[in-house]
């Protein structure tokens, strides 16, 4: 198994781009999570979703959108990159436990 | 509305020192507690978790940590720190105990380990 995996690794974005951030997980979660990582700021969610086909707004969901159209895959899009968006940005599954990727470290200049 | 406090964003400690991480919780329900460990580069890992049996939970690695509902506290502790201990720790609280638990995480404690 590979467990969560996210691409790209990382990535640098001029103000106004837009990019996907690609999550894949599979172990058969239902549940899975797009968080943001500032310094100490821990983690902050940014969407969730309970299923294919469901998602729902976490803690800083502006300047972000998902989809969720298979159990494995739950990309993150950003249509406007700000500075503001610069960050480190983890995706997770969960059946009790949450697994985390990687992460995808993204800069915005 | 859940929060999570950790006290001390850097921690150091001398190779076979006591570690100890502090995380205090605040929580309208009884809560669920999380311990997570994060090398450079890599994403979280759970090291142990507090689900209302035993208020002493062993993780992975010789950690542990211990739930005190008078303090609103689940600190983390390990009796001997190891060069390879160092990393970031992440106390988490969620309201249940289910498939999909919602984490609220507190901002980190990084540890170094000094030879």
């Amino acid at each position: 198994n590979a467990g969560v995996t996210q691409t790209p690794k990382f990535r640098i974005l001029k103000i106004g781009q837009s990019m996907t951030l690609q999550c894949t997980q599979d172990m058969n979660h239902n549940y899975m999570y797009w968080y943001r990582q500032d310094p100490g700021m821990g983690l902050k969610l940014i969407y969730y979703s309970v299923g294919a086909g469901i998602t729902d707004k976490g803690e800083v969901p502006n300047g972000y959108n998902v989809s969720r159209s298979t159990t494995e895959d739950f990309p993150l899009r950003l249509e406007l990159a700000a500075p503001s968006q610069t960050s480190v940005y983890f995706c997770a599954s969960s059946n009790y436990e949450q697994y985390f990727g990687p992460g995808t470290r993204l800069t915005v200049t | 509305a859940q929060s999570v406090t950790q006290l001390g964003s850097h921690v150091s400690v001398s190779e076979g020192a006591l570690v100890l991480l502090r995380c205090n919780y605040s929580s309208s329900v009884p809560p669920y507690l999380f311990w997570y460990v994060q090398y450079p580069n890599q994403g979280l890992q759970l090291l142990l978790k507090y689900t209302s049996a035993a208020t002493l939970v062993k993780g992975i690695n010789g950690f542990e940590a211990e739930f005190k509902k008078s303090e609103t506290s689940f600190h983390l502790t390990k009796p001997s720190a190891h060069m390879s201990d160092a990393a970031e720790y992440f106390c988490a609280v969620s309201d249940q105990n289910n498939a999909g638990n919602m984490l609220t995480f507190g901002g980190g404690t990084r540890l170094m380990v000094k030879p």
